[in-house]
């Protein structure tokens, strides 16, 4: 079954404290991204990945951080969290016919 | 003013009502137009895609697209409670892959 695996599913912490939110596909895309869910404000676009070791900022990149060192994952990396990354996350990936498969979203609340 | 506007709703339609869905949009370079439906917890999920002008149909679902308008539409046929959700409004230029995003509508059924 096609799938995109993100965890956690629910984080609540505190501001300044690292955490990483990961993400795997296994459909052998090479395009994957995040996304973050704001009431008002739609699916805007964290960071993408066009294939292993190539990422690039997407419409609202501060604060966040991601690697692409193996081809199926994809982890979103908060350095320093703050009050405004409070937010729903989703991590997608997509193949040649331009379909994006989200992941189930993972809810952070940072305090 | 945003690149996509969505109307928020929440819409609230009677089972078997069609429902119209809309988005408008600025950016004259989409050519790549697709719809999602979310439900609640879940990511989103690609209901229709569609490229350049034109209708689309599949099941009880047509899409609409006209670009002279920067106009896109949803309409679903003979509504069911199981169509309650938010749709999401997503569009691109040529690279398909990184998309624009309306806020999305929540519609709701009414059994």
């Amino acid at each position: 079954e096609a799938q995109v695996t993100q965890n956690p599913r629910y984080l609540i912490t505190v501001t300044g404290k690292k955490l990483t939110v990961t993400c795997s596909q296994n459909m052998n895309h090479e395009y994957m991204s995040w996304y973050r869910q704001d009431p008002g404000l739609g699916l805007r676009q964290i960071y993408y990945s066009m294939n292993v070791e190539v990422t690039d900022k997407g419409d609202v990149p501060e604060g966040y951080k991601v690697s692409r060192k193996e081809k199926r994952n994809f982890p979103l990396i908060l350095e320093s969290p703050s009050p405004n990354q409070t937010s729903l996350y989703f991590c997608a990936s997509n193949g040649d016919t331009g379909e994006l498969f989200f992941g189930e979203g993972s809810r952070l609340t940072v305090l | 003013q945003k690149e996509v506007e969505q109307d928020p709703g929440p819409l609230s339609v009677p089972e078997g009502a069609i429902v119209s869905l809309n988005c408008t949009y600025s950016n004259s370079a989409f050519q790549y137009f697709m719809w999602y439906r979310q439900y609640s917890r879940k990511g989103p999920e690609l209901l229709m895609y569609t490229y350049s002008s034109g209708n689309k149909e599949d099941g009880r679902f047509t899409a609409q697209v006209d670009k002279s308008s920067k106009y896109i539409s949803l309409f679903i046929r003979d509504s069911q409670p199981s169509d309650s959700a938010t749709y999401l409004c997503a569009m691109s230029d040529t690279g398909r892959r990184a998309l624009t995003f309306g806020s999305g509508t929540r519609l709701q059924v009414q059994p």
